[in-house]
């Protein structure tokens, strides 16, 4: 069975940390992507990785970076945390074999930035 | 870029009722996903539309594909406490491209079934 793990469910960090949220998949997928989910926005597409080393800018890239050394994961790193990223950040993976594979998703870590 | 509108963005409602969400965008997609999320969960696959005008149904969920696949309707017949959930519409783009499958989501609609 498809399996998508996120390292914490719950993390609290204070403003100005560097924080690092992990993302392991089990599927020998090549996309992984990271979202972050608010009340009333959806999934917003943070950065995406269509491979090892190769990485794109989603729709709000700024203030966050990302790292795919190795095929199974893929890390969102905050670079300098601020109270607007307080939020649930959700990782997904996907088969890219076929137009219309659906992306499977971890259980999201909820981030609070005070 | 690519947008979905979902409507609503909550729906309480009491056990045994029927509703609809609807996903509409100006945009032409490939295929529409359905997901429904849980809390404490991540969004789960309930189903794909691919085909203008296709209906599938999932027990008591029916899904429609727009015919110019540009919109996308989930009902709910006879609502039970286990559907409480949010449901999120998915739009796949037009295969071509460097989209690397990435999806575009609406708002998502939080339904709350009452027993």
């Amino acid at each position: 069975d498809v399996k998508v793990t996120q390292s914490s469910r719950y993390l609290v960090k204070r403003t100005g940390e560097k924080v690092f949220l992990e993302c392991v998949q089990d599927m020998d997928h090549e996309n992984m992507f990271w979202y972050r989910q608010d009340p009333g926005l959806g999934l917003r597409l943070i950065y995406f990785s269509y491979d090892v080393k190769m990485k794109e800018k989603g729709d709000i890239p700024e203030g966050y970076s990302v790292s795919r050394e190795k095929k199974e994961r893929f890390s969102l790193i905050l670079e300098s945390a601020s109270t607007n990223q307080t939020s649930m950040y959700l990782c997904a993976s996907r088969t890219p074999s076929v137009g219309n594979q659906p992306q499977h998703f971890g259980d999201g870590t909820r981030l609070s930035i005070l | 870029t690519q947008l979905l509108e979902q409507s609503p963005q909550f729906l309480s409602i009491q056990e045994g009722e029927n509703l609809t969400v609807y996903c509409n965008s100006s945009s032409v997609f490939s295929s529409l996903q359905w997901y429904r999320q849980e809390p404490g969960e991540g969004p789960v696959l309930l189903v794909t539309v691919v085909t203008g005008g296709e209906v599938k149904k999932l027990k008591r969920l029916t899904f429609q594909f727009g015919d110019a696949r540009k919109d996308s309707s989930l009902h709910i017949t006879a609502a039970q406490p286990g559907d409480t959930g949010l449901y999120l519409c998915a739009g796949v783009p037009r295969a071509g491209g460097t989209s690397y499958g990435k999806l575009t989501f609406g708002q998502g609609t939080i339904l709350t079934v009452h027993p």
